[in-house]
């Protein structure tokens, strides 16, 4: 059973637009949340995390806005630009341990 | 240049033979991984070192083995590999054992098994 799921395999939104990628998991005893961006060729790096005791974390264009209750997240890209054309990675642990990954979103920035 | 290194990029196998990867870290880190990153893009951690010592190790087959020598390398070995290990393979490390620490990943070692 998949503890974190992406609800879409891909996305794809006009430069300038907010794109929106969804994440959800099973288990509520997850307490860390961040999401990874992975280009191709590349192993994936940490963009931005969020705790499960906030319900919104900003950084710059990212916003991610987690909902504890219904046990999902959103990762907001403000402003899309073709540069964040990327995979995008939801991630979730308790704690430290072990981090479970979501399979992916692909997000595509047409200029 | 401090980062996760990996080598090779790619390789090309039969079934049955042995293969073995490496991973260095210069990032002075406590904790390295490997994690397998099948066609779909799925992450799943395969093992976790710290301080040469096995913590996680997830249902993975056992013609896999770690291999460390000291904290900044951990290298990855499969005896007899199969079809369904064609994947990409990857390395990462960080500060302390756990999610909630940053993972810094290295560019991934593809292996193909024909």
């Amino acid at each position: 059973q998949q503890q974190v799921r992406q609800s879409s395999q891909s996305l794809t939104v006009w430069e300038g637009e907010t794109a929106i990628l969804n994440c959800s998991y099973e288990n509520s005893a997850f307490d860390y949340f961040p999401w990874y961006q992975q280009f191709p060729g590349e192993g994936p790096a940490l963009l931005i995390a969020i705790r499960s005791v906030s319900d919104k974390k900003e950084d710059g264009r990212f916003t991610i806005f987690f909902n504890k209750r219904e046990k999902n997240l959103s990762l907001h890209i403000k402003d899309s630009q073709p540069g964040d054309s990327a995979t995008y990675f939801c991630a979730a642990s308790r704690g430290y341990n072990v981090l479970y990954f979501g399979s992916g979103t692909k997000l595509t920035v047409e200029p | 240049e401090t980062a996760v290194f990996q080598t090779p990029n790619y390789h090309v196998t039969q079934v049955g033979n042995e293969v073995s990867f490496n991973c260095k870290q210069t990032l002075g880190h406590d904790t390295m991984y490997w994690y397998k990153q099948d066609s779909k893009k799925l992450l799943k951690i395969m093992f976790s070192y710290n301080n040469k010592q096995l913590i996680v190790n997830e249902t993975v087959p056992r013609r896999f083995s770690p291999q460390s020598s000291d904290k900044a390398h951990l290298n990855l070995r499969i005896k007899s590999v199969e079809p369904e290990d064609s994947a990409v393979y990857l390395c990462a490390s960080s500060l302390g054992l756990g999610g909630a620490y940053e993972q810094y990943f290295g560019p991934g070692t593809r292996l193909t098994v024909l």
